[in-house]
């Protein structure tokens, strides 16, 4: 079956440091998305995109993140200057685009857990 | 700021009880419900995706009900067993590009 694979599982980095989430979503899909979940809170939307441009971004999603499809396979979550707060575990997610938008399930990732210290 | 709810926040069952637990969430603007399990260490996996008011889905012992009039949403686990220890995860989907909104999700425990 189809997987959305992520790396690195865990990254531990610097306050200030920049990290890159990377993700390879399933092949056919067409959006894609990046949630995370702080420890104790719920799973957050955080931006997705589309058509190779960002279709929706939550006000989380500010100057410091960017995203990225660079070679039409890699789909990428950079944070640019991490602070303690960006600690958390980060999901990429990816679904077609047939039919009714809102009744295409999303198949997530496994997970970047970010430790920022 | 859309609210989608769920309770209980955590389970703790025997090993053959049933269960339930329930997601609610804005009935108006419906387009649809999605259930995800969540096991530790895993990647989210979809469970089902309602859209119908009334609508019932089954998939091996857990099944799920929707009232979209009310806005609530109920998951069933018939016979739970140790293997269906996870978080349940409801969200409602919003927006152009149709991003889910989750809520707290249900931690569930079946010990032996």
């Amino acid at each position: 079956e189809p997987e959305v694979t992520q790396t690195p599982s865990h990254q531990v980095t610097q306050m200030g440091q920049e990290v890159i989430l990377r993700c390879v979503p399933i092949s056919n899909h067409l959006y894609f998305y990046w949630y995370r979940q702080i420890l104790g809170q719920k799973v957050e939307f955080l931006v997705s995109f589309y058509n190779n441009e960002i279709s929706e971004k939550s006000e989380i999603f500010d100057d410091q993140f960017s995203v990225e499809r660079p070679d039409g396979s890699n789909f990428t979550l950079k944070i640019r200057s991490t602070k303690l707060e960006d600690s958390a575990m980060y999901f990429c997610a990816s679904r077609t685009g047939t039919g009714v938008s809102g009744a295409n399930v999303l198949t997530f990732g496994a997970g970047s857990r970010l430790t920022v210290l | 700021i859309l609210n989608v709810e769920q309770s209980p926040q955590s389970l703790h069952v025997q090993e053959g009880d049933s269960t339930n637990f329930t997601c609610s969430f804005p009935s108006s603007n419906f387009y649809a419900l999605h259930w995800y399990r969540w096991e530790t260490a895993k990647s989210p996996e979809a469970l089902f995706v309602m859209t119908l008011n009334g609508d019932e889905k089954k998939k091996g012992r857990i099944s799920a009900t929707l009232n979209t009039k009310e806005g609530y949403s109920y998951l069933y686990i018939k016979g739970s067993q140790p293997e269906d220890s996870a978080t349940y995860l409801c969200a409602f989907p919003t927006g152009t590009a149709s991003k889910l909104t989750f809520g707290t999700g249900t931690r569930l425990q079946v010990t032996l």
